[in-house]
């Protein structure tokens, strides 16, 4: 089934340690976005990408990094991971614009 | 960039008609209005998207006035598997550098 992969599932990781949240889509996608999700904030953009070869910066950028070597992967790096980097994160695509995005199952991060 | 305002949460029945405005005074000429549905614990999910009068799917409504500045969704005799977070997007429909903001949405509950 077409759509979008992401790993782990959830993870607990150690403040200073760091992780790199995969996601994976087979939809051919030009536009790619990282979100996080935390009670009463709603979903947050971390970063994106319009097409492969480049990112850009969303509303909540600080302590990560992205990078689109290609269309399907669009992995999320937390250099040396905080507690107030706990979250839900969620990969999405679309075609770009307000074409509907497709959304993973997410990632849920808890960093002690 | 056409800012959105909708409730922050909602309550409802089951068996009622539930209907959420969003705002959004300076929608551009060549914007759509989509709206996502978010269930606990997964992604957002697209449900419909329009650009003025009236759109109906199997899931939803969406009623857009003329002014186009705003627009309600309308779910018909909700049930309790309607009780998800709502969120209202603008934009245009493709390409350009319009990046998808989701914000926190409206919560809706459905009571038995």
């Amino acid at each position: 089934i077409a759509g979008i992969t992401q790993a782990p599932t959830s993870q607990i990781l150690a403040a200073g340690r760091r992780m790199t949240l995969r996601c994976t889509q087979d939809m051919r996608h030009n536009a790619m976005y990282w979100y996080r999700q935390d009670l009463g904030l709603g979903l947050r953009l971390i970063h994106y990408s319009n097409t492969a070869g480049t990112t850009g910066k969303g509303e909540v950028p600080d302590g990560y990094s992205v990078s689109r070597a290609n269309t399907d992967d669009f992995p999320l790096t937390l250099a040396s991971a905080v507690p107030s980097q706990t979250s839900v994160y969620f990969c999405a695509s679309s075609e770009g614009g307000l074409s509907p995005l497709h959304f993973g199952n997410g990632t849920r991060l808890t960093v002690t | 960039l056409a800012k959105t305002t909708q409730p922050i949460s909602m309550d409802s029945y089951e068996g009622q008609e539930v209907n959420i405005t969003c705002s959004h005074n300076n929608i551009a000429t060549n914007d759509y209005i989509t709206w996502y549905q978010q269930f606990p614990s997964q992604g957002p999910r697209f449900i419909i998207q329009g650009y003025k009068t009236k759109v109906t799917n199997e899931v939803a409504s969406l009623f857009i006035p003329a002014d186009r500045k705003s627009s309600t969704l309308s779910l018909p005799r909700v049930s309790l598997s309607d009780t998800a977070v709502y969120y209202c997007l603008v934009g245009p429909p493709s390409g350009g550098s319009y990046i998808p903001t989701f914000g926190r949405g409206t919560s809706l509950i459905v009571h038995p």
